[in-house]
């Protein structure tokens, strides 16, 4: 059973600062990594997608990738009350047909 | 540009009773998925499609079966609804990179069941 952790919930942050969010996963053939944001009673949409190691900036969202350490994780800069969501990191597994979802992180900003 | 589209959008059925959910892309993608999302939990996947006629299961099909006729629907079908499948349901799409990795999937808005 492969498996996909985030750090426990919920995390409540001030409107400006950092939002950290961090996932492990155990397939270490994975290839794909996927950030999505769920808000409440919504479907889940892309944030942001990484496949090789290091860090890929879009806006205020940083993914970072580290495969040796099976680990991948999300920063927000500037945390808006807007980006209060739940945040789904996807790892496909290595077959490369499926993805395996972590239980979600609940960001709170508060203003 | 419509993306994954389900209907309906809620139900409500009796015990015991079957329905379909059903689910259509237009952006032309090989691979679908059906998930379910309990209450404050993560997605699990109940099925999934790597092409027209082509249908594999996920981590909890029980109770569950689906059909790849085209590439365009994935419906879903409960035969004998039970209160443990009260849940919201999300189909997705996804086209694999020739490299092997997935790009993104898309998900459609979901249908939110219950069983009464």
């Amino acid at each position: 059973q492969k498996e996909v952790e985030q750090n426990s919930g919920p995390l409540s942050v001030p409107e400006g600062a950092i939002a950290s969010l961090n996932c492990t996963y155990s397939d270490r053939g994975s290839q794909s990594f996927f950030w999505y944001r769920q808000y409440s009673g919504k479907s889940p949409e892309l944030i942001m997608s990484i496949y090789s190691n290091g860090d890929k900036e879009d806006g205020r969202f940083t993914a970072q990738l580290n495969k040796a350490s099976q680990y991948v994780s999300l920063l927000i800069r500037d945390s808006q009350p807007s980006d209060s969501a739940t945040y789904l990191c996807a790892v496909n597994e290595t077959s490369g047909s499926r993805l395996t979802f972590g239980e979600g992180t609940q960001l709170t900003v508060n203003p | 540009n419509a993306g994954v589209t389900q209907t309906p959008k809620f139900r409500i059925l009796k015990i015991g009773q079957s329905m379909t959910l059903q689910c259509a892309q237009d952006m032309n993608h090989n691979y679908m998925y059906w998930y379910r999302q309990d209450p404050g939990m993560g997605l699990k996947l109940i099925y999934y499609s790597v092409g027209a006629g082509i249908t594999d299961k996920g981590e909890v099909p029980n109770g569950y079966n689906v059909s790849r006729s085209t590439t365009e629907d994935f419906p879903l079908r409960l035969e004998l609804a039970a209160p443990s499948q009260t849940s919201v349901y999300f189909c997705a799409s996804s086209y694999l990179l020739d490299r092997g990795g997935n790009q993104p999937q898309h998900f459609g808005d979901g249908t939110r069941l219950s069983i009464l």
